[in-house]
Formats: C-alpha cells, sequence, structure tokens
C-alpha cells in the first residue's frame, strides 16, 4: 500500500526566507510524486511532479523537489517566501503504471507567511 | 483555470437524501476521477472512469457511485446522505491511457456539500 507522510501540518517563515516542506512517502512500487497547492476555496493545482526522469524537479512559482529514493523523501523547497505563497500544500504519491490514476494525498501543510 | 468545472458549487441536503454533483472535464480529457475531501484533511480518492467504466475504486461503500458520458462529462451521486459526507467534493480529468503514465490531473474547484 502507499502513503504520503507530510511533517508539519503549519509550517511559518518570513517573507524572502526559505521555504522547506517535507514529504516523506511509502510505497512498495515505483512511485509518481506530486505536490500541488490550495488556495482558500478553490480546487488543487499541480506545483510539480516525479515521475522517473530527473530526481530534482522544477515547478511552477518557483518551487522545486528533490526524489530521494535511499531516505524515501520528496521534499518541497522554495529559496524565497512571497506573501502569495500562503495556502495549503499537500503531498500525493500514485503508482506508476496502475490501471487507475488513484493519488493518495498527505494530510497537508498550511504555509503561512510573515511580513 | 483548469479547464474542470464543477456544479453546483454549494449545495446543503438532509441526512437521507439522494445527490448528484457534476462535472465538465477538459475538452479532450478520456478519464475523470472524484475525489471527497473533509475539512481540513487531504482528498481521498472515490473512483476513476476511463472511457465510460469505472476502472478503479477507493474505500467508499456502494451508495457512492458515479457515470461518465460520451462526451466525457460525469456525474458523482451519492445515496442515502450521511452527516459524515459533509465535504469538498473534487472533479478531476486526464488525458488517459490503459496504464497511468503520470500524466497531469487537472483539478476542477469543488462542490461543497452540507448534509443536515
Amino acid at each position: 500500500a502507499q502513503s504520503v507522510t507530510q511533517l508539519g501540518s503549519h509550517v511559518s517563515v518570513s517573507e524572502g526566507a526559505l521555504v522547506l516542506l517535507r514529504c516523506n512517502y511509502s510505497s512498495s512500487v515505483p512511485p509518481y510524486l506530486f505536490w500541488y497547492v490550495q488556495y482558500p476555496n478553490q480546487g488543487l493545482q499541480l506545483l510539480l511532479k516525479y515521475t522517473s526522469a530527473a530526481t530534482l524537479v522544477k515547478g511552477i512559482n518557483g518551487f522545486e523537489a528533490e526524489f530521494k529514493k535511499s531516505e524515501t523523501s520528496f521534499h518541497l523547497t522554495k529559496p524565497s517566501a512571497h506573501m502569495s505563497d500562503a495556502a495549503e500544500y499537500f503531498c500525493a504519491v500514485s503508482e506508476a503504471y496502475s490501471s487507475a490514476s488513484k493519488i493518495i494525498f498527505g494530510s497537508g501543510t498550511r504555509l503561512s507567511i510573515r511580513p | 483555470e483548469t479547464g474542470v468545472t464543477q456544479s453546483p458549487t454549494h449545495l446543503i441536503k438532509t441526512r437521507g437524501q439522494q445527490v448528484t454533483l457534476r462535472c465538465s472535464s477538459q475538452s479532450g480529457h478520456n478519464t475523470v476521477s472524484w475525489y471527497q475531501q473533509a475539512l481540513g484533511q487531504g482528498p481521498q480518492f472515490i473512483f476513476q472512469y476511463y472511457r465510460e467504466e469505472e476502472n478503479g475504486r477507493g474505500n467508499f461503500p456502494p451508495r457512492f457511485s458515479g457515470l461518465q458520458f460520451p462526451n466525457y462529462s460525469s456525474e458523482l451521486n451519492v445515496n442515502a446522505l450521511e452527516l459524515d459526507d459533509s465535504a469538498l467534493y473534487l472533479c478531476a480529468s486526464s488525458l488517459g491511457g490503459e496504464l497511468f503514465s503520470g500524466n497531469t490531473i487537472y483539478f476542477g474547484e469543488g462542490s461543497w456539500l452540507t448534509v443536515v
């Protein structure tokens, strides 16, 4: 079975500081990994995804994540936080080449940005 | 703007009633999936339809059912509503094949269901 653990339900950083949101996954088969962002009262927007190509994945809005198989991690980073980055972030895993695109989401990390 | 539209955006139902939620997929997408997101939690996979057939289901009872139409629009039906069914229901579409190859999945903004 696949699962995702997001470390820290709430992260607060100052504007301009490094953003680091932690995610560890569990999967018995090669995984696809995703980070989604959700703004208040909106749906989910894909930030980036890992699908077994380059282990360092660059996404939208300056975010990137690195797939580390040995650590079963897929942490999300951004060098300099903006006020507009305040949102809920979800790490997610799916099984490569499965019959359905079933995505397992973590419980989310709420990112707050201090002025 | 993902091109996935859902209706209604908000609705209130009474326990025991039935509800139908609708989704219009992004043009050309042949795969649609539905997720339930309870307040303060991550989305949970309900089921997926590929070319009008259900080809994957999460841990939800049979009173959760769906349809996908030839134009790839979709419905989620929930019978015998319970208070715990109160949640945001998200529809997601993608251009899929027989096997999932990591194609980008686009989510709609969801339908908020409150059961009282």
